[in-house]
């Protein structure tokens, strides 16, 4: 069974400050998706990173993938209260049919 | 504008009944998808179809029911079957492996 982790599940951090939440999934996959969601909508698509070592950016966030460790990471930068959501990573597996897989999602909030 | 459309966004329902949540897109996605989200939770696949008249379950499908008659649309029967069923439902579709999901706005289902 597939299994993707994101850690940390919940994230206080001032505004400012950096930080980094990480995305862990169990199998071989080279197509990794980010995520955002505020309280109570539904979500947003970030990043799509299709090969290992996929760099994108936009704005205060930067995601990566490693396929060989098998971890991506979601990199905040000099924080802003307005990035306060819920992240989630998802990966796809080929040959495996269309099936999505989700991590348990981090909880962000930025304090003023 | 192209995109996916869920309704009702607020559902109740009393037990015993079987309600069905509606999802369309005019994106010409071949896949689409339900997801179950309960408070502070991540999201679960109750039913995915890749092409019309085709379908297949997801981690969660027991006391769920779908059908996918036209490429646009996948609706989701939530049936008296299911036991809990209170919870924030997301409909989901893409066009092919590789490419990101792109989600409706939701339908929040509530068990009176």
């Amino acid at each position: 069974e597939l299994k993707v982790e994101q850690n940390p599940l919940f994230l206080s951090m001032q505004e400012g400050k950096n930080y980094t939440i990480y995305c862990n999934y169990s199998t071989t996959s080279d197509r990794l998706y980010w995520y955002r969601q505020d309280p109570g909508k539904s979500l947003e698509s970030l990043f799509v990173l299709l090969s290992n070592g996929a760099v994108k950016q936009e704005g205060r966030l930067m995601a990566s993938l490693d396929t060989k460790a098998r971890l991506s990471t979601l990199h905040i930068t000099a924080a802003v209260h307005d990035l306060s959501a819920t992240y989630f990573c998802a990966v796809d597996i080929k040959n495996t049919g269309n099936q999505f897989y989700f991590g348990t999602g981090t909880s962000l909030t930025v304090i003023p | 504008d192209g995109g996916i459309t869920q309704s009702p966004k607020y559902l109740f329902r009393k037990e015993g009944q079987n309600v069905t949540l509606s999802c369309e897109q005019n994106l010409n996605h071949d896949a689409m998808y339900w997801y179950r989200q309960d408070p502070g939770q991540g999201l679960r696949l109750i039913y995915y179809s890749q092409i019309v008249n085709d379908f297949q379950k997801g981690d969660i499908a027991e006391g769920y029911s779908v059908s996918r008659e036209k490429k646009e649309s996948f609706p989701l029967t939530v049936t008296s079957a299911q036991k809990n069923p209170t919870a924030f439902y997301l409909c989901a579709s893409r066009t092919q492996p590789g490419e990101r999901q792109f989600f409706g706005p939701g339908t929040r289902l509530t068990v009176l």
